[in-house]
């Protein structure tokens, strides 16, 4: 069974940036499928923040005017989220996701969710 | 404002049949991109519901169905049950914004 688990700071002030990292089990970060963020800000919807492949290659939604950045560890089975110059509009759980290639980006596996607070 | 277009509420009483919508345009839904339904509860991850538009994962009771026509698509629940009451989005992907795209979510309230 495969699981994700977030974790990171759960308070980030205003300007700096938010790290969260995605640690994967039951399944190794493997060519087949895209691992990704999204986020649901309290009480709203939710948004595709962006998602990396095995290869490196990743994909940022334009919303995030180039703030986001991912990257990947097969070593450590992991993946990363950096979103730098937060404002207390990127207050949100975080939920770090896969899903198979090919789907049209259907995410199969969702992490718990972590609040991320930007406040100072 | 979301590009895809859900009711904010809908409600039925137990047993009926309910349906949600998931209105999209020409550079999403109508561009033939497949859209994917999640059921979450309060406090709790998302879970994929429909996807492919009307593929049912394993789990997934038969009561839920989806479907697609022109630039919309729709999730039913027949045989509506009090455990059904959660939030409901609709998810696929946008050519001209070049994203994915999320509905802003229908909360299902079992009277």
């Amino acid at each position: 069974q495969v699981q994700l688990q977030e974790s990171g700071p759960g308070l980030v002030k205003p300007s700096e940036t938010l790290s969260l990292t995605c640690t994967v089990s039951g399944n190794s970060i493997s060519s087949g499928y895209f691992w990704g963020w999204i986020r649901q800000p309290p009480g709203k919807g939710l948004e595709w923040i962006g998602n990396i492949y095995h290869s490196g290659s990743t994909y940022y939604n334009p919303s995030l005017k180039s703030r986001g950045t991912m990257s990947i560890d097969t070593s450590k089975n992991q993946f990363s989220l950096n979103l730098s110059s937060v404002t207390a509009a990127d207050t949100a759980v975080y939920y770090c996701v896969r899903g198979p290639n090919g789907t049209g980006w259907r995410v199969d596996y969702w992490g718990q969710g972590t609040l991320v607070t930007v406040s100072s | 404002q979301s590009v895809l277009t859900q009711p904010p509420s809908v409600s039925g009483a137990p047993g009926q049949r309910v349906t949600i919508s998931c209105t999209g345009s020409s550079s999403n839904i109508g561009a033939g991109y497949d859209v994917h339904w999640y059921q979450q509860f309060p406090g709790t991850a998302p879970k994929l519901l429909i996807s492919g538009n009307n593929n049912r994962p394993s789990g997934v009771p038969g009561r839920f169905s989806g479907s697609k026509s022109g630039t919309s698509a729709s999730l039913a629940i027949t045989g509506l049950q009090a455990e059904d009451e959660a939030d409901y989005y609709c998810q696929s992907h946008d050519s001209s914004l070049s994203a994915v795209v999320f509905g802003g979510g229908t909360k299902l309230t079992v009277l």
